[in-house]
Protein backbone atom coordinates (compact mmCIF):
# COMPACT_ATOMS: atom_id res chain seq x y z
CA UNK A 1 0.00 0.00 0.00
CA UNK A 2 0.53 3.81 0.03
CA UNK A 3 3.64 4.94 2.27
CA UNK A 4 2.91 8.02 4.38
CA UNK A 5 2.81 10.82 2.38
CA UNK A 6 2.96 14.78 3.29
CA UNK A 7 2.38 17.99 1.69
CA UNK A 8 3.77 20.42 0.63
CA UNK A 9 6.65 19.36 0.13
CA UNK A 10 8.46 22.27 0.22
CA UNK A 11 7.08 25.84 1.60
CA UNK A 12 8.60 29.28 1.74
CA UNK A 13 7.23 31.71 3.98
CA UNK A 14 7.72 35.48 5.27
CA UNK A 15 8.38 35.88 8.64
CA UNK A 16 5.06 36.15 10.48
CA UNK A 17 3.14 34.11 8.46
CA UNK A 18 0.90 31.25 9.43
CA UNK A 19 1.68 27.67 7.72
CA UNK A 20 0.12 24.31 7.93
CA UNK A 21 1.33 21.41 7.19
CA UNK A 22 0.05 17.75 6.21
CA UNK A 23 0.46 14.50 6.77
CA UNK A 24 -1.67 11.53 5.46
CA UNK A 25 -0.28 8.10 7.48
CA UNK A 26 -0.23 5.03 6.19
CA UNK A 27 -4.06 3.45 6.84
CA UNK A 28 -4.58 1.20 9.85
CA UNK A 29 -1.81 3.12 11.81
CA UNK A 30 -2.67 4.27 15.07
CA UNK A 31 0.16 6.19 16.08
CA UNK A 32 1.44 9.47 14.16
CA UNK A 33 4.64 11.28 15.06
CA UNK A 34 5.46 14.76 13.89
CA UNK A 35 9.44 15.69 14.56
CA UNK A 36 11.44 18.21 13.11
CA UNK A 37 14.78 18.37 11.55
CA UNK A 38 17.66 20.68 11.59
CA UNK A 39 20.07 20.85 8.24
CA UNK A 40 22.68 18.14 9.73
CA UNK A 41 20.84 17.01 12.60
CA UNK A 42 18.68 14.07 13.69
CA UNK A 43 14.96 14.73 13.86
CA UNK A 44 13.83 16.17 17.15
CA UNK A 45 10.52 15.21 18.33
CA UNK A 46 7.54 17.39 18.53
CA UNK A 47 4.40 15.48 19.23
CA UNK A 48 2.34 12.28 18.96
CA UNK A 49 -1.11 10.97 18.55
CA UNK A 50 -2.68 7.82 19.01
CA UNK A 51 -5.60 7.72 16.82
CA UNK A 52 -7.19 11.50 17.54
CA UNK A 53 -5.48 11.74 21.16
CA UNK A 54 -2.51 13.83 21.65
CA UNK A 55 -1.12 12.33 24.14
CA UNK A 56 2.44 13.93 23.94
CA UNK A 57 3.09 17.59 22.87
CA UNK A 58 6.23 18.00 25.34
CA UNK A 59 8.61 18.68 21.93
CA UNK A 60 6.81 21.31 20.55
CA UNK A 61 8.99 24.71 21.11
CA UNK A 62 6.76 27.16 21.81
CA UNK A 63 2.95 27.95 21.81
CA UNK A 64 3.16 29.21 18.28
CA UNK A 65 3.18 25.17 17.00
CA UNK A 66 -0.40 23.46 17.54
CA UNK A 67 -1.03 20.15 16.08
CA UNK A 68 -4.52 18.26 14.85
CA UNK A 69 -5.57 14.76 14.14
CA UNK A 70 -9.33 15.50 14.60
CA UNK A 71 -10.66 11.83 12.83
CA UNK A 72 -7.37 9.90 13.45
CA UNK A 73 -6.21 9.51 10.42
CA UNK A 74 -5.21 12.79 8.37
CA UNK A 75 -3.08 15.39 10.91
CA UNK A 76 -2.39 18.56 10.13
CA UNK A 77 0.42 20.63 11.69
CA UNK A 78 0.08 24.80 11.74
CA UNK A 79 2.88 27.16 13.14
CA UNK A 80 1.63 30.40 13.52
CA UNK A 81 3.69 33.68 13.14
CA UNK A 82 6.37 32.09 11.63
CA UNK A 83 10.09 33.07 12.56
CA UNK A 84 13.24 32.25 10.75
CA UNK A 85 14.63 29.71 13.86
CA UNK A 86 11.45 27.51 12.63
CA UNK A 87 13.35 26.86 9.23
CA UNK A 88 14.04 23.38 9.39
CA UNK A 89 12.12 20.02 7.68
CA UNK A 90 9.01 18.56 9.18
CA UNK A 91 8.97 15.25 9.28
CA UNK A 92 5.75 12.87 9.59
CA UNK A 93 5.37 8.65 10.70
CA UNK A 94 3.40 6.71 11.72
CA UNK A 95 2.97 3.51 12.98
CA UNK A 96 0.90 0.37 14.15
CA UNK A 97 2.26 0.24 17.56
CA UNK A 98 1.72 -3.29 18.27
CA UNK A 99 3.33 -3.22 22.08
CA UNK A 100 1.82 -1.31 25.06
CA UNK A 101 5.17 -1.20 26.21
CA UNK A 102 7.80 -0.69 23.10
CA UNK A 103 8.23 1.52 20.41
CA UNK A 104 7.53 0.14 16.81
CA UNK A 105 8.89 0.69 13.54
CA UNK A 106 8.00 3.88 12.25
CA UNK A 107 7.42 4.92 9.06
CA UNK A 108 8.79 8.41 7.86
CA UNK A 109 6.95 10.53 4.83
CA UNK A 110 9.57 12.85 2.86
CA UNK A 111 9.40 15.49 4.63
CA UNK A 112 8.15 19.24 3.93
CA UNK A 113 11.23 21.52 4.10
CA UNK A 114 9.65 25.06 5.77
CA UNK A 115 12.24 27.74 4.93
CA UNK A 116 10.90 31.20 6.74
CA UNK A 117 12.70 34.81 5.29
CA UNK B 1 18.40 17.29 23.04
CA UNK B 2 19.49 14.02 21.05
CA UNK B 3 19.91 11.43 23.30
CA UNK B 4 22.27 9.53 20.73
CA UNK B 5 25.51 9.91 19.23
CA UNK B 6 27.21 8.66 16.58
CA UNK B 7 30.70 8.00 15.48
CA UNK B 8 32.26 8.95 13.47
CA UNK B 9 29.95 11.71 11.96
CA UNK B 10 31.21 11.13 8.59
CA UNK B 11 32.63 8.11 6.87
CA UNK B 12 34.41 7.49 3.29
CA UNK B 13 35.26 4.50 1.64
CA UNK B 14 35.36 2.43 -1.05
CA UNK B 15 33.13 0.09 -2.89
CA UNK B 16 33.29 -3.54 -1.25
CA UNK B 17 34.73 -2.41 1.72
CA UNK B 18 32.43 -2.42 5.38
CA UNK B 19 31.25 0.31 6.72
CA UNK B 20 31.29 0.75 10.45
CA UNK B 21 29.05 3.29 12.51
CA UNK B 22 28.60 3.12 16.35
CA UNK B 23 25.97 4.82 18.36
CA UNK B 24 26.20 5.83 22.46
CA UNK B 25 23.17 7.21 24.29
CA UNK B 26 22.76 7.91 27.84
CA UNK B 27 19.69 6.70 29.49
CA UNK B 28 17.94 2.69 29.71
CA UNK B 29 16.09 1.93 26.74
CA UNK B 30 13.23 -0.88 25.33
CA UNK B 31 15.05 -1.17 21.54
CA UNK B 32 17.26 0.73 19.68
CA UNK B 33 16.42 1.14 15.79
CA UNK B 34 18.57 2.30 13.21
CA UNK B 35 17.10 4.43 10.17
CA UNK B 36 18.67 5.58 6.99
CA UNK B 37 18.13 9.14 5.13
CA UNK B 38 18.91 9.38 1.65
CA UNK B 39 19.72 13.01 0.97
CA UNK B 40 16.21 14.70 0.60
CA UNK B 41 13.94 11.90 1.29
CA UNK B 42 12.51 10.86 4.51
CA UNK B 43 13.86 8.28 7.11
CA UNK B 44 13.46 4.04 5.90
CA UNK B 45 13.47 2.04 8.75
CA UNK B 46 16.40 -0.55 8.59
CA UNK B 47 16.78 -2.76 11.71
CA UNK B 48 15.47 -3.23 14.89
CA UNK B 49 16.91 -4.67 18.08
CA UNK B 50 15.53 -5.15 22.00
CA UNK B 51 17.64 -4.80 24.97
CA UNK B 52 17.81 -8.32 25.58
CA UNK B 53 19.43 -9.07 22.23
CA UNK B 54 23.03 -8.72 21.46
CA UNK B 55 23.38 -9.20 18.01
CA UNK B 56 21.17 -9.36 14.99
CA UNK B 57 21.50 -9.79 11.10
CA UNK B 58 19.64 -8.52 7.75
CA UNK B 59 20.77 -8.86 4.64
CA UNK B 60 24.39 -6.96 4.67
CA UNK B 61 23.60 -4.92 7.91
CA UNK B 62 25.09 -6.85 11.29
CA UNK B 63 23.91 -4.76 14.26
CA UNK B 64 24.96 -5.22 17.92
CA UNK B 65 23.91 -4.17 21.16
CA UNK B 66 26.04 -3.56 24.40
CA UNK B 67 23.39 -2.56 26.85
CA UNK B 68 26.47 -2.38 29.79
CA UNK B 69 27.97 0.14 27.61
CA UNK B 70 24.98 1.73 26.04
CA UNK B 71 26.25 1.92 22.81
CA UNK B 72 25.29 0.16 19.18
CA UNK B 73 27.31 -0.64 16.69
CA UNK B 74 26.09 -0.77 12.68
CA UNK B 75 27.71 -2.82 10.31
CA UNK B 76 27.20 -2.65 6.42
CA UNK B 77 29.20 -5.32 4.67
CA UNK B 78 30.63 -5.69 0.91
CA UNK B 79 29.38 -1.60 0.54
CA UNK B 80 27.85 -0.44 -2.57
CA UNK B 81 27.45 3.15 -4.16
CA UNK B 82 23.88 3.02 -3.49
CA UNK B 83 24.45 2.32 0.42
CA UNK B 84 25.58 6.07 0.48
CA UNK B 85 23.08 7.78 2.81
CA UNK B 86 23.04 9.48 6.58
CA UNK B 87 22.49 6.58 9.24
CA UNK B 88 20.85 7.32 12.22
CA UNK B 89 20.17 5.50 15.32
CA UNK B 90 17.17 6.18 17.43
CA UNK B 91 16.30 4.46 20.78
CA UNK B 92 12.94 3.99 22.72
CA UNK B 93 13.67 5.26 26.32
CA UNK B 94 12.83 2.94 29.21
CA UNK B 95 9.97 3.73 31.94
CA UNK B 96 8.92 6.87 30.07
CA UNK B 97 5.56 5.89 28.68
CA UNK B 98 6.54 7.56 25.68
CA UNK B 99 6.84 6.53 22.05
CA UNK B 100 8.97 8.87 20.42
CA UNK B 101 12.33 7.71 19.36
CA UNK B 102 15.25 9.84 20.15
CA UNK B 103 17.66 10.54 17.67
CA UNK B 104 21.56 10.96 17.08
CA UNK B 105 22.87 13.14 14.97
CA UNK B 106 23.95 10.74 12.72
CA UNK B 107 26.79 9.22 10.59
CA UNK B 108 27.12 10.39 6.80
CA UNK B 109 28.34 7.44 4.84
CA UNK B 110 30.37 7.87 1.21
CA UNK B 111 30.50 4.96 -0.51
CA UNK B 112 33.09 5.93 -3.64
CA UNK B 113 32.29 3.69 -6.73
Amino acid sequence: GAGVSQSPRYKVAKRGQDVALRCDPISGHVSLFWYQQALGQGPEFLTYFQNEAQLDKSGLPSDRFFAERPEGSVSTLKIQRTQQEDSAVYLCASSLERSAIYADTQYFGPGTRLTVL
Amino acid sequence: SQQGEEDPQALSIQEGENATMNCSYKTSINNLQWYRQNSGRGLVHLILIRSNEREKHSGRLRVTLDTSKKSSSLLITASRAADTASYFCATDPADTGRRALTFGSGTRLQVQP
